[in-house]
């Protein structure tokens, strides 16, 4: 597997349900990035790891809660979601911004989650 | 606050030139972006320009970046179809922090 992979392409689920997004990355890079991506409005960035501790945490609601095990794998634990939470959610990585001069982010394909 | 406002849609004959347009508020940010996703897949960059530049051109691409406007477009000259895809530019504010600010993502149709 090369690049950023995510896990599971698509999810449907109830608003009681408990589900994991999983984002992999196999490119040596140490920051990792949450965003949703709803029609018509800008890509939201949700939430950043950087060598494993959370740097950016944007007034998400705690429905959405990240984990970073190590520097190569981020989940997004999903619990009692709404119907407006349904969207594309994808995982980015990038080099640590102290040892780049630009940024390039990583995009993974993204997860499709519909909230029923 | 911090935005960035793109049009949400353009539409091209194949073989001319598209030019996307993206407005952005902060004036701190060092870095410009633009990224392309196709269907089905993630964002991919496309080019980036740094804020001391007017103008970067790569190939069929070329940004320009206003700073007094604090305006950026990109322009794809002889237009293909392989080019319908949507289109973001991106802002990276310099505070410190991982701080992306996307636009809407402008989408490109090319038609033949």
């Amino acid at each position: 597997e090369t690049g950023v992979t995510q896990t599971p392409r698509h999810l449907v689920m109830g608003m009681t349900n408990k589900k994991s997004l999983k984002c992999e990355q196999h490119l040596g890079h140490n920051a990792m990035y949450w965003y949703k991506q709803s029609a018509k409005k800008p890509l939201e960035l949700m939430f950043v790891y950087s060598l494993e501790e959370r740097v950016e945490n944007n007034s998400v609601p705690s429905r959405f809660s990240p984990e970073c095990p190590n520097s190569s794998h981020l989940f997004l634990h999903l619990h009692t979601l709404q119907p407006e939470d349904s969207a594309l959610y994808l995982c980015a990585s990038s080099q640590d911004r102290a040892t780049r001069k630009y940024n390039e982010q990583f995009f993974g394909p993204g997860t499709r989650l519909t909230v029923l | 606050g911090e935005d960035v406002e793109q049009s949400l849609f353009l539409s091209v004959r194949e073989g001319d030139s598209s030019v996307i347009n993206c407005t952005y508020t902060d004036s701190s940010s060092t870095y410009l972006y633009w990224y392309k996703q196709e269907p089905g897949a993630g964002l991919q960059l496309l080019t980036y320009i740094f804020s001391n530049m007017d103008m970067k051109q790569d190939q069929r691409l070329t940004v320009l970046l206003n700073k007094k406007d604090k305006h950026l477009s990109l322009r794809i000259a002889d237009t293909q179809t392989g080019d319908s895809a949507i289109y973001f530019c991106a802002e990276n504010v310099d505070s410190g922090t991982y701080k992306y600010i996307f636009g809407t993502g402008t989408r490109l149709k090319v038609l033949a």
